[in-house]
């Protein structure tokens, strides 16, 4: 079965600083690749996914992600991190020639952006 | 405003009862999803449904059970032989038709056995 690893259980960064979450997923086949966002109270929602094509892709609110197939990786990153990217960050990954049709999670970066 | 709507929001269960939680949705997606939130585990998956009158076992199927008689409905019953229900759980749903949908997540029932 596949998994999902994000390497950072909890990261704590200054405003400005740059932001780096890892994830490496297990799976050997095709994959449809996402990072979702859950700000404190609210439900989860999506901040960039990959499907096919250029492998760094560009989410909402400055956030970009690269996948790397040789390591089997899709890292998430942002340049500068505001007070309200303070949140739990989740990837996930879809294989896409399996009978499993649903996304597994990793098991979450929570992020605190001190002031 | 479409979306997908769980209920109820926070529950308490004495131990050894069943419960079913609701998720409903109005965005005419096909498929259907119960995840499982717990600190640091992230979302696991408990049951999916790709079609109405069709779902599928998820990673932590046991003491628990679905239905899915209506393609904009998908109950959860906890039941008694789950051993640790205390969680967060999260309904979701996609247009099931070419796997490449992103997930439209509920805002989650929290249940607490007591």
């Amino acid at each position: 079965a596949q998994s999902v690893s994000q390497h950072n259980h909890h990261v704590i960064l200054s405003e400005a600083a740059s932001l780096e979450l890892g994830c490496n997923y297990s799976y050997g086949g095709t994959v449809n690749l996402f990072w979702y966002v859950q700000y404190p109270g609210q439900h989860l929602q999506l901040l960039l996914k990959y499907f096919s094509g250029d492998p760094l892709v560009k989410g909402i609110k400055g956030f970009e992600a690269e996948f790397i197939k040789s390591k089997f990786s899709f890292n998430l990153r942002k340049p500068s991190v505001q007070w309200s990217d303070t949140a739990e960050y989740f990837c996930a990954v879809n294989p896409m020639d399996t009978g499993r049709r649903a996304l597994t999670f990793g098991s979450g970066t929570r992020l605190q952006v001190q002031p | 405003d479409g979306g997908i709507t769980q209920s109820p929001k926070y529950l308490f269960r004495k131990e050894g009862q069943n419960v079913t939680l609701s998720c409903e949705q109005n965005l005419n997606h096909d498929a259907m999803y119960w995840y499982r939130q717990d600190p640091g585990q992230g979302l696991r998956l408990i049951y999916y449904s790709q079609i109405v009158n069709d779902f599928q076992k998820g990673d932590i199927a046991e003491g628990y059970s679905v239905s899915r008689e209506k393609k904009e409905s998908f109950p959860l019953t906890v039941t008694s032989a789950q051993k640790n229900p205390t969680a967060f759980y999260l309904c979701a749903s996609r247009t099931g038709t070419r796997d490449t949908g992103e997930l439209f997540f509920g805002e989650g029932s929290r249940l607490t056995v007591l």
